[in-house]
């Protein structure tokens, strides 16, 4: 079965600066999907950014991109130029390339100091 | 705003009582699934259902049952409640098919059992 590991339960960041956020998974398969979601106080699951795992190249939303290691199974979240309205609950999820089934990690949360 | 909406918001049940949780998916979107979220921690899958016909389930017991109506719209259903049960439930809609589906998160439901 697939897991998802975050092993920071909490992160913070001063706004305009640059955090990382960890994520390890293990997973048998050779193609799958990874996400970073953003879950506000709204409880809102929001969509960061996507990772296919056959694809070599890092994926980049604007301020958001990851870091994307398949041998190491690591698949990291940079956000550069923190804003407030980056903080949240952050999880990394994992997804096999048929159906829509998501396995979550734990979540971080991260918290923007003004 | 992503489309799927969920009812209610929030709900408090004694334990032993049934409970109907539902789900409006996204225009479009033929697949529902469901997702428990505890305090603190990563959602956890429920099931899934496509075209009206459960298509996966996680480790969750039979007194958690669902429906898929044919307007893709979704229902929960939770018999003997118990505390446990006390979560943030989940509905997620996507697409059917193509290399790629995005899973759209509603609000949640927060469920209380007292």
């Amino acid at each position: 079965a697939q897991t998802v590991t975050q092993s920071q339960p909490e992160m913070s960041v001063q706004e305009a600066e640059t955090v990382t956020l960890s994520c390890t998974y293990d997973t048998s398969e050779s193609d799958y999907y990874l996400f970073w979601y953003k879950q506000p106080p709204s409880r809102q699951m929001i969509l960061v950014i996507r990772q296919e795992a056959y694809k070599q190249q890092n994926a980049t939303e604007n301020r958001f991109s990851v870091n994307f290691q398949k041998a190491a199974k690591s698949f990291s979240l940079k956000i550069s130029d923190s804003q407030l309205g980056d903080a949240a609950m952050y999880f990394c999820a994992y997804r096999e390339t048929s159906g829509s089934r998501l396995t979550f990690g734990e979540g971080t949360q991260l918290t923007v100091n003004p | 705003e992503t489309g799927v909406t969920q009812s209610p918001t929030h709900l408090i049940k004694t334990r032993g009582q049934q409970v109907t949780l539902r789900c409006s998916s996204q225009s479009g979107h033929n697949t529902v699934s469901w997702y428990q979220q505890a305090l603190g921690q990563g959602p956890q899958f429920i099931f899934q259902y496509y075209r009206e016909e459960e298509n996966g389930r996680g480790n969750f017991p039979p007194r958690f049952s669902g429906l898929q109506f044919p307007n893709y719209s979704s229902e929960l259903n939770v018999n003997a409640l118990e505390l446990d049960d006390s979560a943030l439930y989940l509905c997620a809609s996507s697409p059917r098919g193509g290399v790629y589906t995005e899973a759209f998160f509603g609000q949640g439901t927060r469920l209380t059992v007292v």
